[in-house]
């Protein structure tokens, strides 16, 4: 069965230092992993998506995700975390290319502070 | 904005009502998805529809009945909601009903009607 999980409910850094929200998988094949942001009263907004076989993944508003081989994992990183980056984060994979779903993690509540 | 609209944005029911939650895209996609988001749980996927046509429902209760008239537009009827019920729907469209993720495609996403169940 496909698992996805987000073992953080909530990450706290301080304005300015490196953040990373973390997310594990279990899914066979070779699945595309996605992270999505949502601010308050806002959609899912779509971050970045990483292949298999990729190694750094630059997304939007300077986050990165770098797979981590030991679990697997494609965490999701900015080196300098700014207060306006305070949201809700998720990641979502998929099983292979021609899908029609993610599976979602339950989240990750972000708060960076001044 | 992702080019995908909901309305309402907040909706309070009682069990016996009916109503309606409407969803619609400007990005000329074929599919598109209802998802229930509840605190603290995975988004589920409730429904998918490609070029009208239902593709997907992932034993959902019967109290929730979709509608997609045209690939624009897509609705969600509810009818004697349970007050577990409550959550954040999520529209969502993509180009096509099978996402080629490698190609570029992806999955755009409104921003939810606040469905509150009494």
């Amino acid at each position: 069965a496909q698992s996805v999980a987000q073992p953080e409910d909530q990450v706290n850094v301080a304005e300015g230092n490196p953040l990373t929200v973390k997310c594990t998988y279990s899914v066979s094949g070779n699945p595309y992993l996605f992270w999505y942001v949502q601010y308050p009263n806002r959609g899912l907004q779509f971050l970045l998506k990483y292949i298999t076989g990729d190694n750094l993944v630059k997304g939007s508003y300077g986050f990165e995700a770098e797979f981590n081989k030991s679990q697997p994992s494609v965490p999701l990183k900015k080196p300098s975390a700014l207060v306006s980056d305070s949201a809700l984060y998720f990641c979502a994979v998929s099983p292979q290319t021609g899908a029609n779903n993610l599976f979602f993690g339950t989240g990750t509540r972000l708060t960076v502070i001044p | 904005e992702t080019g995908v609209t909901q309305t309402p944005r907040h909706l309070v029911m009682g069990m016996t009502n009916k109503k309606s939650l409407k969803c619609e895209q400007h990005l000329g996609h074929n599919a598109m998805y209802w998802y229930k988001q509840s605190a603290k749980k995975p988004l589920e996927l409730m429904f998918v529809y490609s070029l009208e046509e239902r593709v997907e429902n992932n034993s959902v209760p019967s109290r929730f009945s979709p509608e997609c008239p045209n690939s624009s537009h897509l609705f969600l009827h509810l009818h004697t909601l349970q007050p577990e019920d409550s959550a954040l729907y999520l529209c969502a469209s993509s180009q096509e009903g099978l996402i080629r993720w490698d190609s570029g495609d992806t999955q755009y996403f409104g921003p939810g009607t606040r469905l509150t169940v009494l």
